[in-house]
């Protein structure tokens, strides 16, 4: 499994947009990128998937270059109930992990202020 | 609110104990996976159920067993209760091969 690299932490304040940005140099061409966002006390929840390029949907966006040897999470214009740890993954297409699990590095731990 | 739903939500367990969790899978979901999430550590995958057999396995002991019912709930038993098996327990249900998995609250084990 290709192993993920993210900072341990950022902060940022209300109505700015965040880039959280994952190195994965070891990725496999079948792997897909997958983010999940987690607060204090609940499971991990699914944010955004993508192959290449960019992805958009109505919580995020995510950038993968030609390379795909890293990615971007972007959130835009942040509320503080953003506030949250936020995993990236590398690995089967299907978010459910299969046989293997999925695997969760520590993530960053976005700290978002009035 | 991803339908799944996990009991007990807190518990407290001496050393050398057994413990039982339950999960209840989301609605037509038919693949049932656990997660140990220790503090400040991201989830750890224990293993998955698909119908009613293990499907996988992570890097966890004997002692860490389930079960799936045709229903599709799951439990998750661990014996010989250790300190470092203090964590949060997390129970995720999928679609077999599916596309999104959800996961419940979890149930947080302190053992002391």
């Amino acid at each position: 499994l290709a192993k993920t690299t993210q900072p341990i932490s950022m902060d940022s304040y209300e109505g700015q947009e965040v880039n959280i940005t994952c190195s994965h140099n070891n990725i496999a061409t079948n792997d897909y990128i997958t983010w999940y966002q987690q607060f204090p006390s609940q499971g991990p929840r699914f944010i955004i998937q993508g192959y290449k390029t960019k992805v958009t949907n109505e919580v995020a966006s995510l950038f993968i270059p030609a390379d795909r040897k890293s990615s971007t999470l972007s959130l835009p214009r942040v509320s503080l109930s953003d506030t949250a740890v936020y995993y990236c993954l590398v690995g089967d297409e299907y978010s459910g992990g299969g046989a293997d699990g999925l695997t969760f590095g520590k993530g960053t731990h976005l700290i978002i202020q009035p | 609110e991803t339908g799944v739903t996990q009991s007990p939500t807190h518990l407290i367990k001496t050393r050398g104990q057994q413990v039982t969790l339950r999960c209840s899978s989301q609605s037509g979901h038919n693949t049932v996976s656990w997660y140990q999430q220790a503090l400040g550590q991201g989830p750890q995958f224990i293993f998955q159920y698909y119908r009613e057999e293990e499907n996988g396995r992570g890097n966890f002991p004997p002692r860490f067993s389930g079960l799936q019912f045709p229903n599709y709930s799951s439990e998750l038993n661990v014996n010989a209760l250790e300190l470092d098996d203090s964590a949060l327990y997390l129970c995720a249900s999928s679609l077999f091969s599916g596309n999104t998995i959800y996961f419940g609250e979890g149930s947080w084990l302190t053992v002391v």
